[in-house]
Parts: C-alpha cells; sequence; structure tokens
C-alpha cells in the first residue's frame, strides 16, 4: 500500500526558504504511472495545487507560484521535496503530497491519490 | 478556470440524498474528481473521471456532468459521510489543478 509522509520545519521566518520533504513507502517514485505533486490548504480555506513532477523528471507548477517554487526528486532515498522561497504569512498552511495519476485516451484526466497526512506551517518571526 | 462549488454547506439527514454541484467557469474537456476530507485527516479520494468510484468507495457515492456542470451524489447518507468535498478539473496543457472551494457536508 502506497504511503506518503511530509516532513519539515513547522516554523518559518518572512522572507525565508520553505522547504519539505514527502518520503514515499510501499511504491517506487520511479514509477512510469505516477507523478509527485504538492497542495497546499491555508487555514480555514480551500485546496491550492502547488506543483508536480513527473516520473521522467520534468517540473510542472502553479502560475500564480511558478517564480517562487522548485519541485526535485531523490530517486535514491524514495522522496521528493518542496522548495519555496521569500515565504509571507499568506504561505501560512498545511501543505500535503500526494501521488498524481495521469491517464490520457481521447482526452487526458489526472487526479491525486493517496496523500500524505499533511504538515502545518507556519510563517511568522 | 474557476471551479465554483454549491452549496457552501449543505445539511442532511442520516438516509437522505445530498447531491454536491461544481461549476466550471468555462466548458472543460477533462473529467472531474471528487475528494472528501475529515477534520485533522488528509482528503481521500472518491471519484475520477468523473463518474468511476476510487478503489473501495462506496456505491451510494455517484458522480456525473460534463462541459461546465458536474454533480456528486450521495444516495443514502450514513454518519460518516459528513465532512468537506471538493472536487477539482485537470487542464493538460499547460497542466494546471483547479479545486473547487469546498462543500461542507453536515447533520441535519
Amino acid at each position: 500500500q502506497l504511503q506518503l509522509q511530509e516532513s519539515g520545519p513547522g516554523l518559518v521566518k518572512p522572507s525565508e526558504t520553505l522547504s519539505l520533504i514527502c518520503t514515499v513507502s510501499g511504491g517506487s517514485i520511479s514509477s512510469g504511472s505516477s507523478y509527485w505533486g504538492w497542495i497546499r490548504q491555508p487555514p480555514g480555506k480551500g485546496l491550492e495545487w502547488i506543483g508536480s513532477l513527473s516520473y521522467s523528471g520534468n517540473t510542472y507548477y502553479n502560475p500564480s507560484l511558478k517564480s517562487r517554487v522548485t519541485i526535485s526528486v531523490d530517486t535514491s532515498k524514495n522522496q521528493f521535496s518542496l522548495n519555496l522561497t521569500s515565504v509571507t504569512a499568506a504561505d501560512t498552511a498545511v501543505y500535503s503530497c500526494a501521488r498524481g495519476r495521469l491517464e490520457c485516451s481521447t482526452i487526458c484526466e489526472s487526479w491525486f491519490d493517496p496523500w500524505g497526512q499533511g504538515t502545518l506551517v507556519i510563517v511568522s518571526s | 478556470l474557476v471551479m465554483t462549488q454549491s452549496p457552501a454547506t449543505l445539511s442532511v439527514s442520516p438516509g437522505e440524498r445530498a447531491i454536491v454541484s461544481c461549476r466550471a467557469s468555462h466548458s472543460v474537456s477533462s473529467t472531474l474528481a471528487w475528494y472528501q476530507q475529515k477534520p485533522g485527516q488528509a482528503p481521500r479520494l472518491l471519484i475520477y473521471g468523473t463518474s468511476t468510484r476510487a478503489t473501495g468507495i462506496p456505491a451510494r457515492f455517484s458522480g456525473s456532468g460534463s462541459g461546465t456542470e458536474f454533480t456528486l451524489t450521495i444516495s443514502s447518507l450514513q454518519s460518516e459521510d459528513f465532512g468537506l468535498y471538493y472536487c477539482q478539473q485537470y487542464n493538460n496543457w499547460p497542466p494546471m489543478y483547479t479545486f473547487g472551494q469546498g462543500t461542507k457536508l453536515e447533520v441535519k
């Protein structure tokens, strides 16, 4: 059973870089059918896709965050990571990692399953 | 693209039917996914491809729709079904995922 677990600091100072790691267990991060994504949820608000990493190493980011986001993979550790630079209080959120599935036939469709439990990151001095 | 869910809050009695709607700001060629989230828990995939139930999801959950209008129906609410529900649309190029703002399903 595939499981994902986020880890990283729960408190980051404004203007600094938020760094999180997602550890994948029960399956290989190099699986050809999987994408790996980060999604966040500010307190009391809805879900926002941050970005995804394909099995081939391509990255795709939400245009609203693209200038500040980097997602990378460490296949030797079965992990992928999120870096978000120049954070402000608006970046305070629960950050979750998830496996993305992409299926293309006449159209392409994609969804996330499963998700990690999520980790709360507070941006504050 | 904006995905708008309605209603924001839905009050339903156990055993009754619940319908959550998700409207796209413009017609989408892709399909829709639905997630359930309970307090303190990660979202759980319910439906993908607009109408395909994820593994282990009971048959009382169903999805339908196309274009700009999509629906999640829970045919006979059980106590464990109460929580937050989100729709999610995927655009293939450039790759982009858009979530609805969520619908809170509560006990009436």
